[in-house]
């Protein structure tokens, strides 16, 4: 069963304009949630993370929102730019998995000057 | 630092063979965890290893095997490779310092093609 979930398979955004990807979780064990961006051919690159005992961190243009009672985080990126057009993975992890990554299946994100 | 590398980036293997994949996580991680990327089943954990023992274990058959080596240097084997093992196969590390949860850094992955 899908335990982390990104709804949107895109989203095109103006350059300039803010960008918001969402990401929801099942798993009421995950207590620790971070954001990748991914180019073709290459690896996840880590962007930012949260854990479940705050509600908001922040870092540069990236910020995410996490809301723990709608088991719902988000990324706000802004202003949004033409090199942030990539896939955005969303991961969940649990003190009781260990270090073990669970992902959503990804948004494609696309930033048009 | 230098980022986690990983070898090869591109392999071709036919049905039935096996394969040994590589990777160096970052100077000082001492945690490294595999992963496969498919188009059909997306990012899905593979396994984990610190201080050369495996921690945690993905939903893989036991054809999926790897190992650590005192260096943190980690490998992952898979045997009698199967149509379905083409994947881009990720090694992440983490360094472990302040407990079991800490963010994790990817390599470029390897690229597996199975004919």
């Amino acid at each position: 069963d899908q335990q982390v979930k990104q709804n949107s398979p895109s989203l095109s955004v103006q350059e300039g304009r803010i960008s918001i990807l969402n990401c929801d979780y099942t798993n009421s064990m995950f207590d620790y949630f971070l954001w990748y961006k991914k180019y073709p051919a290459e690896g996840p690159t880590f962007l930012i993370s949260i854990s479940s005992i705050k509600d908001k961190n922040e870092d540069g243009r990236f910020t995410v929102f996490l809301n723990k009672s709608a088991k719902h985080l988000s990324l706000h990126i802004v202003p949004s730019q033409p090199g942030d057009s990539a896939v955005y993975f969303c991961a969940a992890s649990a003190k009781v998995y260990g270090n073990k990554l669970v992902f959503g299946a990804g948004t494609i994100l696309r930033v048009k000057s | 630092k230098a980022g986690v590398t990983q070898t090869p980036r591109y392999l071709i293997k036919t049905r039935g063979q096996q394969v040994t994949l590589s990777c160096s996580p970052i100077s000082g991680h001492r945690s490294v965890s595999w992963y496969q990327q498919t188009p059909g089943q997306g990012l899905q954990f593979l396994f984990e290893y610190f201080s050369e023992t495996q921690r945690n274990k993905g939903n893989f058959p036991g054809r999926f095997s790897g190992r650590q080596f005192s260096n943190s240097r980690s490998e992952m084997n898979v045997s009698t490779l199967e149509l379905g093992d083409s994947a881009l196969y990720l090694c992440a590390s983490s360094p472990l310092e302040a407990g079991f949860q800490e963010t994790q850094y990817f390599g470029p992955g390897t690229r597996l093609l199975v004919l």
